[in-house]
């Protein structure tokens, strides 16, 4: 009776790679997010997805891409993997948008490039 | 553009007291939502409280609180009876309309209760 899971729970790879991370909320919930939490613990948005609307964030490299097959699934692909992309990423997601809905997380993904 | 800050990057606290973790958030928006999480080492992520920002209350739950300070701009979290359990970091977040919905969070304090 998972929430929000998501695949795989550790993921280990080389420079240069193209890796892939799945999500899915069983929730019913409408919206749907990536955050990556680096190693000082710092979490920052990503992306989110509201109802086929994708809201990329301006700071994210185009070599992360998210995509979402329905509103139950929200993925994110990585290419081209660097040292710097070594982090947690976790998805989440809301009922619906606003300042008001807390986000109910996944239990993240360490991601270690090497 | 919204801002959160936790001054506390670490805090200690004896089992059974009470500890509050400092929360101050900048905004330009009217409608706003304060957050805090809870991440354990196995590093999940727990919702803990919620407090809208037309709140009159504090917001409570269990065992936690939301001391609200809405002129000062403060959501400080109160932990009652502190337990090991609570042992974690902690994350407060907001949540604006003018921040396309998105939570920002600050950066965390990490708690540690002593037996």
């Amino acid at each position: 009776d998972t929430a929000v899971s998501q695949t795989p729970k550790y993921l280990v790879t080389q420079m240069g790679n193209d890796k892939s991370i799945k999500c899915e909320q069983n929730l019913g919930h409408d919206t749907m997010y990536w955050y990556k939490q680096d190693s000082k613990k710092f979490l920052k948005i990503m992306f989110s997805y509201n109802n086929k609307e994708l809201i990329i964030n301006e700071t994210v490299p185009n070599r992360f891409s998210p995509k979402s097959p329905d509103k139950a699934h929200l993925n994110l692909h990585i290419n081209s993997l660097e040292l710097g992309d070594s982090a947690v990423y976790f998805c989440a997601s809301t009922l619906r948008q606003g300042p008001n809905s807390p986000l109910h997380f996944g239990n993240g993904t360490r991601l270690t490039v090497t | 553009a919204q801002k959160i800050t936790q001054t506390q990057p670490g805090m200690f606290v004896q089992e059974k007291e009470a500890v509050t973790l400092d929360c101050t958030y900048d905004t330009s928006d009217q409608s706003y939502g304060l957050f805090w999480y809870k991440q354990p080492s196995s590093g999940e992520m727990i919702f803990l409280i919620y407090q809208g920002s037309y709140d009159e209350q504090n917001a409570t739950e269990g065992r936690y609180s939301l001391n609200f300070q809405k002129a000062r701009k403060s959501a400080n979290l109160v932990i009652s009876a502190s337990q090991l359990g609570d042992s974690a970091m902690y994350f407060c977040a907001m949540g604006a309309n003018n921040a396309g919905n998105m939570l920002t969070f600050g950066g965390g304090t990490r708690l540690m209760v002593k037996p």
